[in-house]
């Protein structure tokens, strides 16, 4: 069965301090997907980015970037000089094919980021 | 703002009612997924349609159902509600059926309280 971890359930951090989230997945399968996703205070999820199992290039976008690593089944997230805007719960997601469409959520981090 | 609509935003019911809860998918999106965020069981998928038709099935109750409309738009019902049906509910899209290689865009969530 599928499964994500996300060890860290709060991190606090000052701003402009890089924090790293983690998250750890598991699967049987070779061909798979991941996310993450963004819920800040208002509530909505917002995606941030996708990354498919063959795909091991890490990604940066902006203050973002993600390492993935098949090795260790992680795919990290990095947030580097954090601002008060970041303080959201983060989620990673994992998702297969053949597996009846369900992206599997695992608990989210809770970052705060404060002045 | 992800396109996806919601409503109500905030729902307050008592034990024992029916509720409904409404999404709006993106502009060209044919599929709909409602998920359940409560703090026990953190984001679960619930239930999927695509085009108007069933296409998978996740942690969903006999209690509840869905049903997708001619114009995309889909409805949740909550039926004998029980106090621990209180969660945030949200509703997906995405433009294609097998969504493990597409991310999904999320409303804003219909937070249901059930007293």
């Amino acid at each position: 069965a599928q499964k994500v971890t996300q060890a860290q359930t709060e991190i606090s951090v000052v701003e402009k301090e890089d924090v790293t989230l983690d998250c750890v997945y598991e699967t049987r399968d070779t061909t798979y997907y991941l996310f993450w996703y963004k819920q800040p205070p208002s509530g909505e999820l917002v995606f941030l980015i996708r990354r498919n199992s063959f795909d091991e290039q890490n990604e940066i976008s902006g203050r973002y970037s993600w390492n993935f690593q098949k090795s260790t089944s992680s795919f990290n997230f990095t947030i580097t000089a954090s601002q008060v805007v970041d303080s959201a719960v983060y989620f990673c997601a994992l998702s297969e094919p053949y597996n009846n469409n369900d992206m599997r959520f695992g608990a989210g981090t809770r970052l705060t980021v404060k002045p | 703002d992800s396109g996806v609509t919601q409503t109500p935003k905030h729902l307050i019911t008592a034990t024992g009612q029916r509720v409904t809860l409404r999404c709006s998918p993106r502009s060209g999106d044919l599929s709909v997924y409602w998920y359940q965020q409560s703090l026990d069981q953190g984001l679960q998928f619930l239930i999927q349609y695509y085009n108007g038709e069933e296409r998978a099935k996740g942690n969903i109750l006999e209690r509840f159902s869905a049903q997708q409309f001619p114009d995309l738009h889909s409805e949740l019902n909550l039926s004998s509600l029980e106090l621990g049906d209180s969660a945030l509910y949200f509703c997906a899209s995405s433009p294609v059926g097998d969504r493990y290689d597409t991310e999904a865009f999320f409303g804003q969530g219909t937070r249901l309280t059930v007293v």
